[in-house]
């Protein structure tokens, strides 16, 4: 089953913040974010893990709320290299470590 | 130069013909993944295999076909092709587990004519 982000896309100008939420309507134990750059293939950004600390890289970031099922991936001052299409990913055992991902959601950075 | 090798780029096929897509990874990862990315859907898992001479559904399995003979091939078969089967298709690889990192092919644009 794929998870569910929202939104579906946001529009930013250079320096804003933004949110990306991913949820699950079953328990998570991992959540996996990665960034697809127009034509090109997705490329890994992080994994969180349940129980695990908030991860980083660069100025984005993530959470997971393993109450809630959610992750969230925070975009902070936002550069024009942030655009694209940003996926969150499951993988559980009891889903025989499928490696499933959610609609996307496209993000623009605008100078 | 290791990493995960699509082919071909781009076909354009016409309905009815039987078409394979090639996938090849050279990081001796054990598990790998197909997906189809149509706009507005995301990614969405087609097949999967977690280790060489096993593989399973994933969420639209149907009118798609996948063997993997050894650890670094996953070839993805088309058997009758059809207009609703135009889309890029990923092939991803990594070790299996909840925490491992997945890294993508360039992707296959196919149109079924």
């Amino acid at each position: 089953q794929q998870p569910v982000q929202s939104p579906q896309a946001v529009i930013l100008r250079e320096g804003e913040d933004a949110v990306i939420n991913c949820s699950s309507s079953k328990a998570l134990y991992s959540v996996h974010w990665y960034r697809q750059k127009h034509g090109e293939a997705p490329v890994f950004l992080m994994i969180l893990l349940k129980g695990g600390e908030q991860k980083g890289h660069d100025k984005i970031s993530a959470s997971f709320n393993e109450k809630k099922q959610q992750s969230s991936l925070y975009l902070t001052a936002s550069q024009l290299s942030y655009s694209g299409t940003y996926f969150c990913g499951t993988s559980e055992r009891s889903n025989d470590y499928k490696l499933s991902f959610g609609a996307g959601t496209t993000v623009t950075v605008r100078a | 130069i290791a990493g995960i090798t699509q082919a071909p780029t781009s076909q354009i096929l016409a309905a009815g013909r039987r078409m394979t897509l090639r996938c090849t990874q050279d990081m001796r990862h054990n598990a790998m993944y197909w997906y189809r990315q149509d706009l507005g859907l995301g990614l969405r898992l087609i097949h999967y295999s977690n280790t060489a001479g096993t593989t399973g559904k994933g969420e639209v399995p149907d009118g798609y076909s996948v063997s993997r003979a050894n650890t670094d091939d996953f070839p993805l078969t088309l058997a009758s092709a059809v207009p609703s089967q135009t889309s890029v298709y990923f092939c991803a690889s990594r070790y299996t587990g909840v925490d491992t990192e997945a890294f993508f092919g360039q992707g296959t644009r196919l149109t079924v004519v």
